[in-house]
């Protein structure tokens, strides 16, 4: 099993371009989120899913807009990047909720994606 | 935004020392989680806890989930090279919810 897989893992944007981040795990969750870490602040969430078909807004959402139309799948779109958006993005993927280890408390995080806009 | 506090911001111990750090909140939070952050990997999950007082461990990891039920702490006994690395936690408001509030990490280098 890989895991949970990202796809960049660098990627360099001027201002006002548009980009997607890819994330896909092979470990039939049904729960699917993307988290951005900055620099001396925790990891903060952007969007997540509870299952294909499906999205919702987490803490920091303006400017991302996401899509989940396959349950392995899970795709973070910047369509006009900002500088702000300099971040390195994390995607997570978990069972249902629940908690313990088949539940929402484990979440299986990405190497990451670092991103930089100029 | 709303973020939890963890203390100390890095530290740097000798191979063998204990290890102690925590992170505390304003809210009261149902969980607490604690996550290892190894350089250029995602964060994985070390310990869960679900009751106030409750102490779990995990090899030489221990944590507790505070009285209060808005602090937790985590112990590392005997530390050794590969415990480097940034140490997260997490608490989880209420249950049946999927966000999750993270702290500001404690960067921990280990001297042989």
């Amino acid at each position: 099993n890989a895991g949970v897989t990202q796809t960049p893992k660098f990627r360099v944007l001027k201002t006002g371009q548009s980009m997607t981040l890819l994330c896909a795990q092979d470990m039939n969750h049904e729960y699917m989120y993307w988290y951005r870490q900055d620099p001396g602040m925790g990891l903060r969430l952007i969007h997540y899913s509870v299952g294909e078909g499906t999205t919702a807004k987490g803490e920091v959402p303006d400017g991302y807009n996401v899509s989940r139309l396959k349950k392995q799948n899970f795709l973070l779109g910047l369509e006009s990047a900002a500088p702000s958006q300099t971040s390195v993005y994390f995607c997570a993927s978990s069972f249902t909720a629940g908690t313990g280890i088949r539940g929402t408390d484990t979440q299986y995080f990405g190497p990451g994606t670092r991103l930089t806009v100029l | 935004g709303q973020q939890l506090n963890q203390s100390p911001q890095s530290m740097f111990i000798q191979e063998g020392e204990d290890v102690s750090m925590n992170c505390t909140s304003s809210s009261i939070f149902n969980t607490w989680l604690w996550y290892k952050q190894d350089p250029g990997e995602g964060p994985v999950l070390l310990i869960a806890l679900y009751k106030a007082g409750e102490l779990t461990s995990n090899g030489r990891l221990t944590a507790q989930f505070g009285i209060t039920r808005k602090d937790s702490f985590l112990n590392i006994s005997a530390s050794i090279p590969s415990d480097v690395g940034i140490y997260f936690c997490a608490g989880r408001y209420t249950s049946g919810t999927y966000k999750y509030l993270f702290g500001t990490g404690t960067r921990l280098k280990v001297l042989a």
